[in-house]
């Protein structure tokens, strides 16, 4: 089974603190997802990538950047972390373009304070 | 841009009911549709999906999803829900999008199952 792994559950930060939420997966899939999840919300979709290098902004790309410089791994960015980025952060992959079938992290759970 | 509805925000049924969460899909093509479920704590996962063919679709876990062009609706069903059912579940939609493909989600159904 493909697994998405993102490697802080919880994170609890300070207001203006650089954040980076990790997720790895080991299947060689292309594609890389970062979506917030909302009570009332659902997930909305803040970046994605798909390949080396490239990315894509998503619906809420505002306050957040990426980084993919291996194939297995994205990073999500917050460059100045605010309290209103306090959220439920899911990682999600899929092999390619004509996949839709996403497997999904676990979740990091991040607080600003 | 596509966009998703999910009317019912919380719903509760009682073990051994019949269960009904409601999807409503716009999307200027035919649509790529799903179902996901989040259970407390975890990740998402795939419960369905339809593409195209036969507008009924069955799932995993006893879950079937019907498509209705004429509605531009993908409701989930289940005959008979269990206890273990009780989760958030999500509709999407999916389009393909610069390299890639993106999904867009509805806001989620909680459902509470009563034993």
């Amino acid at each position: 089974d493909v697994k998405v792994t993102q490697s802080s559950r919880y994170l609890v930060k300070r207001t203006g603190e650089k954040v980076f939420l990790e997720c790895v997966q080991d299947m060689d899939h292309e594609n890389m997802f970062w979506y917030r999840q909302d009570p009332g919300l659902g997930l909305r979709l803040i970046y994605f990538s798909y390949d080396v290098k490239m990315k894509e902004k998503g619906d809420i790309p505002e306050g957040y950047s990426v980084s993919r410089e291996k194939k297995e791994r994205f990073s999500l960015i917050l460059e100045s972390a605010s309290t209103n980025q306090t959220s439920m952060y899911l990682c999600a992959s899929n092999r390619d373009s004509t996949d839709y079938g996403y497997t999904f992290g676990s979740g990091t759970r991040l607080t600003v304070v | 841009a596509q966009s998703v509805t999910q009317p019912d925000i919380h719903i509760t049924v009682s073990e051994g009911a019949s269960l009904e969460l409601r999807c409503n899909y716009s999307y200027g093509a035919t649509p790529y549709l799903f179902w996901y479920v989040q259970s407390p704590g975890q990740g998402l996962q795939l419960l369905l999906k339809y593409f195209s063919g036969d507008t009924l679709v069955q799932g995993i876990k006893g879950f079937e999803a019907e498509f209705k062009r004429s509605q531009s609706s993908f409701n989930l069903r289940k005959p008979s829900v269990h206890w273990s059912d009780a989760a958030e579940y999500f509709c999407a939609v999916g389009a393909l999008t610069g390299g890639g493909n993106k999904l867009t989600f509805g806001t989620g159904t909680q459902l509470k199952v009563e034993l």
